[in-house]
């Protein structure tokens, strides 16, 4: 069965203070995965975008990694700030985008 | 703003009632998907129209639920009857098929409440 799993399930942590969320998932076949933010009560927005053959990508404080063989992923967040409070989403997908595996999320809660 | 939009932000109804959603797309995307997200949990596929066609439909869609995009534009998601249990938030995204990765854009949700 096609799942992705997430850990922590929340996490709180201090402004300023970097933070690690892994991702693991038995999706197959595998063509990309993404990692959402979702505020509350908005829908989510797409931080990065993974295929097979990348290892990392970067969008400003986020930074993602992608370890095809072990099927895991992580988003690192550099330097937390208080809006960095919200959800992350690890979404997988096995076809070229109509079929999307969604994670439960991280709730991270960014504190001064 | 040109993003993708949805119409009502929130629902409260009583069990039994019908509702609809409408969701307007990113204009020059082809593709619309529908999820729903209950607390705590990811969004979970609903069902995906490309142009006007309905192309897939998940099992989690009854037949309390019917969704159109007749003129391939905007969608409407009907719910029938409605229960307890579909109280969620109803999500709708869009795509513009061939574009790099198929990127979802997602709305800003409809929260829907049945007591």
């Amino acid at each position: 069965k096609n799942q992705v799993e997430q850990s922590p399930q929340s996490l709180i942590i201090l402004e300023g203070k970097n933070c690690t969320l892994q991702c693991n998932y038995t999706v197959s076949p595998f063509s990309n995965l993404r990692w959402y933010k979702q505020d509350t009560g908005r829908g989510p927005v797409s931080l990065t975008i993974m295929t097979f053959s990348e290892n990392t990508k970067s969008n400003g404080r986020y930074t993602a990694t992608l370890d095809a063989d072990t099927k895991q992923s992580s988003l690192h967040i550099t330097a937390s700030q208080l809006s960095d409070s919200a959800s992350y989403i690890c979404v997988v997908s096995d076809q070229a985008g109509t079929a999307l595996i969604f994670g439960k999320g991280t709730t991270l809660s960014v504190s001064s | 703003d040109t993003g993708v939009s949805q119409d009502p932000r929130h629902k409260i109804t009583k069990r039994g009632q019908n509702v609809t959603f409408r969701c307007d797309p990113i204009s020059e995307h082809n593709r619309l998907y529908w999820y729903r997200q209950t607390l705590g949990q990811g969004p979970e596929f609903l069902t995906y129209f490309q142009n006007e066609a309905q192309l897939e439909k998940s099992r989690l869609l009854s037949d309390r639920f019917s969704a159109e995009r007749p003129k391939g534009s905007f969608s409407t998601l009907e719910i029938q009857r409605t229960e307890q249990g579909d109280s969620a938030m109803y999500l709708c995204a869009s795509s513009r098929m061939g574009s790099e990765f198929d990127t979802q854009y997602f709305g800003p949700g409809t929260r829907l409440t049945v007591l």
